[in-house]
């Protein structure tokens, strides 16, 4: 079982939509947690860090469940230029990557 | 500038030759990584380093050696590179306080003929 699973998608949407992505990890001691932006050919690029809590950054919400050890990421009202990867990230000594889930926002 | 630099950014070589990517950052951060990436299989951590001279083999370590002899310098080798070396390369540069972030370079595209 791999540490951080992923839907590979692709998730194909209209503009405007609201998308979810869901990501699961096995190592429970994990302590830190992201969300990152992976465009074709590209480094992947931080979106957004995942709290506790749960955190909003405009149209992005994350959302972290530790009891059942995953963690969400919600986009609403689509663009187009929310088209990319994004990567699933779980650390603790290390950080273990998703494969990452490709939306494609189309007009 | 960029703040994590990888060279070469693409590099086509034979089988069993030595080649060694390179990773400089000015962010000052001590924690540095090497991945790779292939399609479907997402980052697969190679090596990282939490200060000078301290190695830490990742998932797959095999047919790699790296040396981390300047904060600021993270290197990465292939003693005798083979076809399914063939990947993209990224490093990535940390800071030691807890549950921060990692920072890319642009990567390093390589195949390996």
């Amino acid at each position: 079982r791999k540490e951080v699973e992923q839907d590979p998608g692709p998730f194909n949407v209209p503009e405007g939509a609201t998308v979810a992505f869901n990501c699961t990890y096995s190592n429970s001691a994990s302590q830190s947690f992201f969300w990152y932006r992976q465009d074709c050919r590209k480094e992947p690029k931080l979106l957004m860090s995942v709290y506790s809590s749960g955190n909003e950054d405009g149209r992005f919400t994350a959302q972290l469940n530790r009891a059942s050890q995953y963690i969400s990421l919600l986009i609403r009202d689509s663009k187009l230029s929310d088209s990319a990867t994004y990567l699933c990230v779980v650390g603790h000594n290390d950080m273990r990557f998703g494969a990452g889930t490709r939306l494609t926002v189309k007009p | 500038d960029a703040d994590v630099t990888q060279t070469p950014r693409n590099r086509i070589t034979k089988t069993g030759k030595r080649i060694m990517l390179e990773c400089s950052q000015t962010k000052g951060h001590d924690r540095m990584y090497w991945y790779r990436q292939d399609p479907g299989l997402g980052l697969r951590l190679i090596y990282y380093s939490f200060d000078v001279k301290d190695i830490n083999k990742g998932e797959i370590s095999d047919g790699y050696s790296v040396s981390r002899q300047a904060q600021a310098k993270f290197s990465l080798s292939l003693e005798s590179a083979i076809p399914n070396q063939t990947a993209l390369y990224f490093c990535a540069t940390q800071s030691q306080t807890s549950n921060q972030p990692q920072h890319f370079g642009d990567g390093t595209r390589l195949s390996i003929l």
